[in-house]
């Protein structure tokens, strides 16, 4: 059974850096067939895709026009897991984050539980 | 403000037959599969529909998709109480270099 275990702060000060961690069990990062995304969800911005990473022959990322400047997604395939990490934070980042996994149908077939990331001094 | 356009809200009767609207544009619906999520409070969305009208194993078939153009529908029939949950439609997006849009989501009330 495929999961995704999310693990990270849920508490970040104004500038600073959000570090969040996805788990995979049951599959892997370096999986040819899959992707791994990280999606956010807060009242005023709705659900909001950030990014992904996946390998194909050699690792690719892509990232949401919105936060370009300020994100980076690694796979680690020695922990077989990947993060986020989201630099200069403000309040407007203010969100669940879920790590999420596309398979080879293209559609988000797996979730993590989510973690609430409060930003806030 | 979200890509892709729902209805905020829904409603029905045990029995009755929904849908559900999900508006985009040449560059999402109108080149690739629509999906549905249904998620219910404090968790994560779940997978309904992909591919515009496929179920996941484990979906009952009151649940179905179908798209047309640049939109797409989900039509849940023999309507449940459990059944109440907000609903979302996904897609990809050609522009950008490429990027996912959600819709906003819709509430389904069950009276």
């Amino acid at each position: 059974q495929v999961q995704l275990q999310q693990s990270g702060p849920g508490l970040v000060k104004p500038s600073q850096t959000l570090s969040l961690t996805c788990s995979v069990s049951g599959d892997t990062v370096s999986s040819n067939r899959a992707a791994w995304n990280w999606i956010r969800q807060s009242p005023s911005r709705g659900l909001e895709w950030l990014g992904r990473t996946y390998y194909r022959s050699k690792w690719y990322k892509g990232y949401a026009v919105s936060v370009k400047s300020r994100i980076t997604i690694n796979p680690d395939t020695s922990k077989n897991q990947f993060s986020l990490q989201l630099n200069s934070v403000t309040p407007e980042d203010t969100a669940v984050y879920y790590c999420a996994r596309t398979g080879e149908g293209g559609y988000f077939d797996l979730w993590g539980r989510g973690t609430l990331v409060t930003v806030s001094s | 403000q979200s890509v892709l356009t729902q209805p905020p809200s829904a409603s029905g009767t045990p029995g009755q037959r929904v849908t559900i609207s999900c508006s985009g544009s040449s560059s999402n619906i109108g080149s690739n599969a629509v999906a549905w999520y249904r998620q219910l409070p404090g968790t994560a969305p779940k997978l309904l529909i992909y591919r515009n009208n496929q179920r996941p194993s484990g979906v009952p078939d009151r649940f179905s998709g179908s798209n047309s153009g640049t939109s797409a529908s989900l039509a849940i029939s023999g309507l449940q109480s459990e059944d109440e949950a907000d609903y979302y439609c996904a897609a990809w997006d050609d522009s950008l270099n490429g990027h996912w849009v959600f819709g906003g989501g819709t509430k389904l009330t069950v009276l």
